[in-house]
């Protein structure tokens, strides 16, 4: 079965300092894997996304992540926080596992960026 | 190009109540999947529709039901509503066969 782990429950970081929010994936096959924001009362927002070709990949306000295949990871990352980057993190995998493409979560990562 | 949209915002029903959630896709979207996240959980896949019939469902009991309607808008119903099943329910539209969705701003269903 498909998975993915978000190993921090929350990460601190210093509002100009660069930031890591991790993941590590569980696949069989290659990996669908998706970075997306929640604010709070809002929906899911897509930040970006991998499917093949260069293991970086750039998205939406800045973000980037790192594919990593002897890792199994993917790490979501920015190179300068923004106290407006504060926010809940979750990372996803595409499972099509009964012909159907779903997303498989993790439990999430809540960011903190402090001024 | 429209957003997906969800309704109602909030919802407080009491156990053993029904409740029916709608969503309206995203423009060009043939494909709805609904979510379920509960607090401090990651989104868990209830089940998704395409072409107005259920094609596929993850683990959740056959009294969380669905439909989708020819304009690609959805509703998602709960009947015998149990206090477990308050939670943020999450709607997503894509296109068949691509992995990107796009979700809506949930609903709060608070069950007491």
């Amino acid at each position: 079965a498909q998975s993915v782990a978000q190993p921090e429950d929350q990460v601190n970081v210093a509002e100009g300092n660069p930031l890591t929010v991790k993941c590590t994936y569980s696949v069989s096959g290659n990996p669908y894997l998706f970075w997306y924001v929640q604010y709070p009362n809002r929906g899911l927002q897509f930040l970006l996304k991998y499917i093949t070709g260069d293991n970086l990949v750039k998205g939406s306000y800045g973000f980037e992540a790192e594919f990593n295949k002897s890792q199994t990871s993917f790490h979501l990352k920015k190179p300068s926080a923004l106290v407006s980057d504060s926010a809940l993190y979750f990372c996803a995998v595409r499972d099509i596992t009964g012909g159907y493409n779903k997303l498989i979560f993790g439990a999430g990562t809540r960011l903190a960026v402090h001024p | 190009e429209t957003g997906v949209t969800q309704s109602p915002t909030h919802l407080i029903k009491t156990r053993g109540q029904q409740v029916t959630l709608r969503c309206s896709s995203q423009s060009g979207h043939n494909t709805v999947s609904w979510y379920q996240q509960a607090l401090g959980q990651g989104p868990q896949f209830i089940f998704q529709y395409y072409r107005e019939e259920e094609n596929g469902r993850g683990n959740f009991p056959p009294r969380f039901s669905g439909l989708q309607f020819p304009n690609y808008s959805s509703e998602l119903n709960v009947n015998a509503l149990e206090l477990d099943d308050s939670a943020l329910y999450l709607c997503a539209s894509s296109l068949a066969g691509v992995g990107e969705q796009f979700f809506g701003p949930g609903t709060r269903l608070t069950v007491l």
